[in-house]
C-alpha cells in the first residue's frame, strides 16, 4: 500500500509565477489535508478536503492560494504570484475517516526566487 | 495561538541511552496526542498516540505517558540510536469538537543521538 504521494518533491519559481502541488491520498483514504511548515517551525493547517469539497480553509491564505480534490485524480494546492514568504515546505496528509490517524506524505518543498 | 508546546528545543543523547522528550499542552479540552518523527528533508512519520482516557501507552521501543493534571505528554525512546535523529513533534486533537481533523503541532525537539 502505497503512501501519501506528493509531487513534485522540490519545485523553484519566480516572484509573480504560479506553484502547482500535487497529492495524491493513501488507498482508501477519502479525506485530505494540506499543511505549510516554514523553517524551523511545526506545521500549521491550512486546508482539509474530501472528493470535490472543502470542508475547512481557514488555514489558507485568503488571496493566491486555492485547492481542490476532483472526483478523480489528485489534490492540488495552488499558489498563484508566489512571493519570497511563500517559500515553504507543504505537507499533504490524509485518513480514512476524520478521527482515525493522519498519514503525511514526503512533501513539497518550494522556493520562491 | 499554538497550544502546544515543547519545553526544550534540542536533545543531545549517547547511543544506547534513553531518551525524554516533553510536550506541554495548554487545550485542556484536548483528547487525542500523537508523537510525529520528521527526518531532515521528509515528512512526518506517525510514531505513536494516545488518547485522553489513558495514560500510558507503549509501542516498540517507545512509550508515550500523558499527565492530564499538569497537561504534559512526553515520548521516551528506549536504548536510543543513531537512525533515531531527528526532530520529534506532538501534535493534538479534539476528536470530540467540531475540527476533530486538524492537528495543532509545537515547534519540535531537535535529537541528536551521539555514538
Amino acid at each position: 500500500n502505497a503512501g501519501v504521494m506528493q509531487n513534485p518533491r522540490h519545485l523553484v519559481r519566480r516572484r509573480g509565477q504560479e506553484a502547482r502541488l500535487r497529492c495524491s491520498p493513501m488507498k482508501g483514504h477519502s479525506h485530505v489535508y494540506w499543511y505549510r511548515q516554514l523553517p524551523e517551525e511545526g506545521l500549521k493547517f491550512m486546508v482539509y478536503l474530501q472528493k470535490e469539497n472543502i470542508i475547512d480553509e481557514s488555514g489558507m491564505p485568503k488571496e493566491r492560494f486555492s485547492a481542490e480534490f476532483p472526483k478523480e485524480g489528485p489534490s492540488i494546492l495552488r499558489i498563484q504570484q508566489v512571493v519570497r514568504g511563500d517559500s515553504a515546505a507543504y505537507f499533504c496528509a490524509s485518513s480514512p475517516t476524520v478521527v482515525d490517524t493522519i498519514y503525511f506524505g514526503e512533501g513539497s518543498w518550494l522556493t520562491v526566487v | 495561538g499554538e497550544s502546544v508546546g515543547l519545553h526544550l528545543p534540542t536533545l543531545s543523547v549517547q547511543e544506547g541511552d534513553n531518551s525524554i522528550i516533553n510536550c506541554a499542552y495548554s487545550n485542556s479540552a484536548s483528547d487525542y496526542f500523537i508523537w510525529y518523527k520528521q527526518e531532515s528533508g521528509k515528512g512526518p512519520q506517525f510514531i505513536i498516540d494516545i488518547r485522553s482516557n489513558m495514560d500510558k501507552r507503549q509501542g516498540q521501543r517507545v512509550t508515550v505517558l500523558l499527565n492530564k493534571t499538569v497537561k504534559h505528554l512526553s515520548l521516551q525512546i528506549a536504548a536510543t540510536q543513531p537512525g533515531d535523529s531527528a526532530v520529534y513533534f506532538c501534535a493534538e486533537k479534539l476528536l470530540g469538537g467540531g475540527s476533530n481533523y486538524k492537528l495543532t503541532f509545537g515547534k519540535g525537539t531537535l535529537l541528536t543521538v551521539n555514538p
